[in-house]
């Protein structure tokens, strides 16, 4: 079983439009948690933290439920610049290195 | 410009030959970690870094590949005797020491063609 999977999609979505991602991860130690997005050919970004008590920014909201180990975002209104690759990222503890889903393609349609 | 820095941002070399990156983190940052990106995949982590001393390092880690990070700042990655299965895009991030989420800001990548 992959370590965290999520649906690659494409997602497409008309302008306006809430979209919602989720993933699972296997790790129950996991500790932090993430949602990253990454633009064709560039570096990922990082979009938020996830939070145990879920959190907002603007048009994301990202929750996490721990019980059944799966993290979710979702975009509010969405734009047209919001097509992107969504990564779930997850850190199993400590300081070491980051486990990427493989990611989560959305288009956003005029 | 105060983000992670890596260069070059490409490199085409043929097989067999080796190959360095480098790159500069945040500089506030004491942690600095190497991922791998191959077409259609979420970044693999390689190693990890916390001031000079490698922490940990990923099974994909072969001993072709060996990093460094000499005075706790930049850091380079050398692969030797490239071959075509290490065409990809090859990442930097740096964290904060004391950040609760080790939340990591990625570079803008080196991009390896090995012909």
């Amino acid at each position: 079983r992959k370590e965290v999977e999520q649906d690659p999609g494409p997602f497409n979505v008309p302008e306006g439009a809430t979209v919602a991602f989720n993933c699972t991860y296997s790790n129950s130690a996991s500790q932090s948690f993430f949602w990253y997005r990454q633009d064709c050919r560039k570096e990922p970004k990082l979009l938020m933290s996830v939070y145990s008590s879920g959190n907002e920014d603007g048009r994301f909201t990202a929750q996490l439920n721990r019980a059944s180990q799966y993290i979710s975002l979702l975009i509010r209104d969405s734009k047209l610049s919001d097509s992107a690759t969504y990564l779930c990222v997850v850190n199993s503890g400590g300081a070491d290195g980051l486990t990427f889903g493989k990611g989560t393609h959305l288009i956003i349609q005029p | 410009d105060t983000g992670v820095s890596q260069d070059p941002r490409h490199k085409i070399t043929k097989r067999g030959q080796n190959v360095t990156f480098r790159c500069d983190p945040i500089s506030e940052h004491n942690r600095l970690y190497w991922y791998r990106q191959t077409l259609g995949q979420g970044p693999e982590f390689l190693t990890y870094f916390q001031n000079e001393a490698q922490l940990e390092k990923s099974r994909l880690l072969s001993d072709r590949f060996s990093a460094e990070r000499p005075k706790g700042s930049f850091s380079t990655l050398e692969i030797q005797r490239t071959e075509q299965g290490d065409s990809a895009m090859y990442l930097c991030a740096s964290s904060a020491t004391g950040d609760p989420f080790y939340e990591q800001y990625f570079g803008p990548g080196t991009r390896l063609t090995v012909t």
